[in-house]
């Protein structure tokens, strides 16, 4: 467990209103990611942070925008939420340390956009 | 760019027999390697991971896998499943360069058959 929490575990919205969820994170770290997850095309990286207010895009950050104004929270946001954004969600952190890329993994959101 | 095949989508298989998932990868640089599990309605877990060093890496729950530099693959073992090991199961790389983005293939679901 590496501290890792996110809300909303779930949620249900409709087509056009914009969706926030927020990972919050217990011990410090520097990396902090966003993925959906999708039957059809596995995970997929959103965007990432590298620091406060230090992010960038991933291979799917079209239709999403994040924040992270402290170290220990990283917001991501639908500003106008679409059915192609109903999927699952995982906020990950990079395991300190190490160099190597290994994360470490929330619980997850399931969203559902109507 | 780097690139992750997992090349089964689902393996059924029975209680106390072996399972070998396959993973292949691509990438013009050196990687370090990951095997991820997904319990149901859950996040991911760490299986194992190769850095460097022994290519045969064992992990948790009795996983191993091997990595074979000339062929890119990372495939991973069991030699007697439980009930317990049904999950999905990914493979994942990450460059070694600056931001670590994991790459994810699109994982294998295990059925675990008594």
């Amino acid at each position: 467990d590496a501290g890792i929490t996110q809300s909303p575990r779930h949620k249900v919205t409709e087509t056009g209103t914009p969706v926030t969820l927020r990972c919050h994170q217990t011990e410090n770290h520097r990396y902090m990611y966003w993925y959906r997850q999708d039957p059809e095309h596995g995970l997929r990286l959103i965007h990432y942070s590298y620091g406060v207010k230090d992010t960038d895009k991933g291979e799917v950050s079209d239709g999403y925008s994040v924040s992270r104004s402290k170290t220990e929270d990283f917001l991501l946001t639908l500003e106008s939420a679409t059915s192609s954004q109903t999927s699952v969600y995982f906020c990950a952190i990079r395991s300190p340390g190490t160099g190597n890329g290994e994360q470490f993994f929330g619980p997850g959101t399931r969203l559902t956009v109507l | 760019a780097q690139s992750v095949t997992q090349l089964d989508s689902q393996v059924p298989v029975f209680e106390e027999a072996p399972v070998e998932l396959r993973c292949n990868y691509s990438s013009s640089v050196s990687v370090y390697l990951f095997w991820y599990v997904q319990y149901p309605n859950q996040g991911l877990q760490l299986l194992l991971k190769y850095l460097s060093g022994s290519t045969l890496v064992k992990g948790i729950n009795g996983f191993e896998a091997e990595f074979n530099k000339s062929q890119t693959s990372f495939h991973l073992r069991k030699p007697s499943v439980h009930i317990s090991d049904t999950a999905e199961y990914f493979c994942a790389v990450s460059e070694k360069a600056a931001g670590n983005k994991l790459t994810f293939g699109g994982g294998t679901r295990v059925l675990v058959k008594p």
